[in-house]
């Protein structure tokens, strides 16, 4: 399946720690994308790391890939109230044009 | 940059109507996809165009479920005969037809079936 698991299902931080977020799959992909959902909306792109990628930093964010057990995480570090959401990894296979989703995170930062 | 337009924002509609919602995709983008997500769940697949070919639509759409883009632009997805287990948020997003291009998504349409 390319579709991507995310574990774990819930997480529930103090406002200023950091986050980890697992993801796993089982095809060999291309690229992996995480995104990001707040209640009510739509998602929103975070980053892209490609299959040849160990890690990448945007901002606040750092995902990792580790292809050969085919995982990645995103840390999230100093979380705010804002992060507060549901976090989406989407592993791309070769040439496919679709992005299949698993149940996602649950992020909670309390204030 | 606009961003994707969907409209309504919500629908309620009493069990037997049809329903029919709107997409705009981000003007340049020649993909666009339609999603359904319920409560607690991530986004599930339902079509893709490209441009104004449907190439892909789910298994688990039922005929009920008709999507059209005609003019490769906007697209609309109907739903005939509603069902209470249609009740849900429909997502439309678009990209660009680069490798790795990022989906933009809109903010949905939540369907509530009476």
């Amino acid at each position: 399946s390319q579709q991507g698991e995310e574990d774990p299902q819930a997480l529930s931080i103090q406002e200023g720690e950091n986050a980890t977020m697992n993801c796993s799959y089982k095809t060999s992909i291309n690229n992996l994308q995480w995104y990001r959902q707040n209640s009510g909306r739509g998602l929103v792109h975070l980053i892209l790391i490609r299959s040849n990628e160990r890690e990448k930093h945007s901002g606040r964010l750092r995902v990792t890939l580790d292809t050969s057990k085919k995982s990645s995480s995103l840390l999230i570090t100093a979380s705010r109230a804002a992060d507060t959401a549901s976090y989406f990894c989407a592993p791309r296979m070769d040439s496919s044009y679709k992005l299949i989703f698993g149940s996602g995170t649950r992020l909670l930062v309390r204030p | 940059d606009t961003g994707v337009s969907q409209n309504p924002r919500h629908k309620i509609t009493k069990r037997g109507q049809n329903v029919t919602f709107r997409c705009d995709p981000i003007s340049e983008h020649n993909r666009l996809y339609w999603y359904r997500q319920t409560l607690g769940q991530g986004p599930e697949f339902l079509t893709y165009f490209q441009n104004e070919a449907q190439l892909e639509k789910s298994r688990l759409l039922s005929d009920r479920f008709s999507a059209e883009r005609p003019k490769g632009s906007f697209s609309t997805l109907e739903i005939q005969r509603t069902e209470q287990g249609d009740s849900a948020m429909y997502l439309c997003a678009s990209s660009s037809t680069g490798e790795g291009s990022p989906l933009h998504f809109g903010n949905g349409t939540r369907l509530t079936v009476t």
